[in-house]
């Protein structure tokens, strides 16, 4: 099965700074790749996702990049804010074939003001 | 769009009783529903995958006769948790797949907002 890597597990920044989580996957045949925020007690929240036709995409502060290639996608937040602090999450899956997700480990964002 | 809805958010129960969480997709249809298990600190483990009118499909070391999991409907599904013991205490949450009706045909994945369990 498709095995996925995240790193890193924390991550502190400055408020203003910018913060990149990296993920590698394994399984050539994954097309979907989305990004979720989960809050402490909260389920997971989709924030941005790239499919394996576009090598980047980009909403507001956040973007994500996808290097078909060498099998590995980064999420970019830019101008942090103290309300990114949360885990995020990163997950691949084959898209319209099988539909279930596979997850990273997270990275705990922690934005200092 | 794409509101995933659980029921109870949290609940706590003695051991040996049974409880019941309701997922539901509130503006969406879900012909596949999921349910994960996450504790503290760790990645969502996905327990089973719920198809609209068929049987569950779990992973390997999930006890199926132990977390019951019907979907009856496009928007609801539902996880018992049978015989409840205090090793099944946990934070539960159900996603939601999103088939749009046009477009590449990729499915995305709505999360419901979780359900803490704590058993006695």
């Amino acid at each position: 099965g498709e095995n996925v890597e995240q790193h890193p597990s924390t991550l502190s920044v400055q408020e203003g700074d910018s913060a990149v989580i990296k993920c590698t996957y394994s399984d050539s045949a994954s097309n979907y790749f989305p990004w979720y925020k989960q809050e402490l007690g909260k389920g997971p929240q989709l924030i941005i996702d790239i499919r394996s036709n576009v090598g980047e995409k980009k909403d507001q502060r956040i973007a994500v990049t996808l290097n078909k290639t060498a099998k590995h996608f980064s999420l970019h937040i830019t101008e942090t804010q103290p309300e990114d602090s949360a885990v995020y999450f990163c997950a691949a899956s084959r898209g319209s074939t099988l539909g279930r997700l596979y997850f990273g480990r997270g990275t705990q964002l922690t934005v200092w003001p | 769009g794409a509101v995933v809805s659980q029921h109870p958010s949290r609940v706590i129960c003695k051991s040996g009783t049974s409880v019941k969480i309701e997922c539901r997709s509130l503006d969406f249809q879900a012909t596949t529903m999921f349910w994960y298990r996450q504790f503290p600190k760790q990645s969502l483990m996905l327990m089973a995958t719920s198809n609209e009118g068929s049987k569950a499909t779990y992973e390997q070391g999930v006890e199926k006769d132990k977390f019951l999991i019907n979907h009856a409907s496009l928007t609801l599904s539902t996880l018992t948790v049978t015989s409840a013991h205090p090793e099944d205490s946990s934070f539960y949450i159900c996603s939601a797949r999103h088939t749009p009706t046009t477009g590449q045909g990729y499915n995305e994945q709505f999360f419901g907002p979780g359900t803490r369990l704590t058993v006695l």
